[in-house]
């Protein structure tokens, strides 16, 4: 079964960094675009950020764009996102899912269970 | 920047009612590029349809999707106790975007 499996939140004082990592199994990451989703704490869903099965393009949300980055080891089927100059509004469950193309239509179609980042003093 | 707006904020219905969730873009959207997200307490969002009709796959035929340029609207026939959830769209392109979600309940 195609699964995601992230990893990396806990509590990290503002200004401060962290990484996030996405493990997919069952199915080859370099094989499919990859997106970051977050939810802060009783709010809706919200982008982050997405890059292409071979990592040469990535887009970001205007809220993070310059702070967060996002990256790929397809050998290690490992996703990652690297967060830095956080802020109390990071706060969040970052959620990590697959963007699935075919026939020129898409989805996010295989989503993790998420990891918990608190920023806080 | 394209918004998605959802409405109603909230809908109540009973078992066996026909509910209709809206997203309206604020401007024209590709239909190929709508998705439809269930999301209960405490779980991952689920995709119930793409490409704005087109149902994923495992998801009842209850659960339909149609719409056009602005307009789309999810629609839950046969209303059952466990469609009780959040239910999002999803524009993704160069920027994704979702809307704030509608809540729904079944009394």
């Amino acid at each position: 079964q195609e699964q995601l499996v992230e990893s990396g939140g806990g509590v990290v004082q503002p200004g401060g960094s962290l990484t996030l990592s996405c493990v997919a199994s069952a199915f080859m990451l370099g094989s499919f675009a990859m997106c970051w989703v977050r939810q802060a704490p009783g709010k809706g869903l919200e982008w982050v950020a997405t890059n292409s099965h071979d990592a040469k393009s990535e887009g970001y949300a205007d809220s993070v764009r310059g702070r967060f980055a996002i990256s790929r080891d397809n050998s290690k089927n490992t996703l990652y996102l690297h967060l830095r100059s956080l802020r109390g509004e990071d706060t969040a469950l970052y959620y990590c899912a697959r963007h699935y193309w075919k026939n020129g239509e898409g989805r996010i179609d295989v989503w993790g269970k998420g990891t918990t980042v608190i920023v806080s003093s | 920047e394209i918004v998605l707006t959802q409405s109603p904020g909230t809908l109540s219905l009973s078992p066996g009612e026909r509910a209709s969730l809206s997203c309206r873009a604020s401007q024209t959207v590709s239909s190929s590029d709508l998705n439809w997200y269930q999301q209960k307490p405490g779980q991952a969002p689920r995709l119930l349809i793409y490409a704005a009709s087109r149902r994923a796959t495992g998801i009842p035929d209850r659960f339909s999707g149609s719409g056009s340029g602005t307009d789309f609207t999810l629609t839950i026939t046969r209303l059952e106790p466990e469609d009780s959830a959040m239910y999002y769209c999803l524009r993704y392109g160069w920027q994704y975007t979702f809307g704030q979600g509608t809540k729904l309940e079944i009394k």
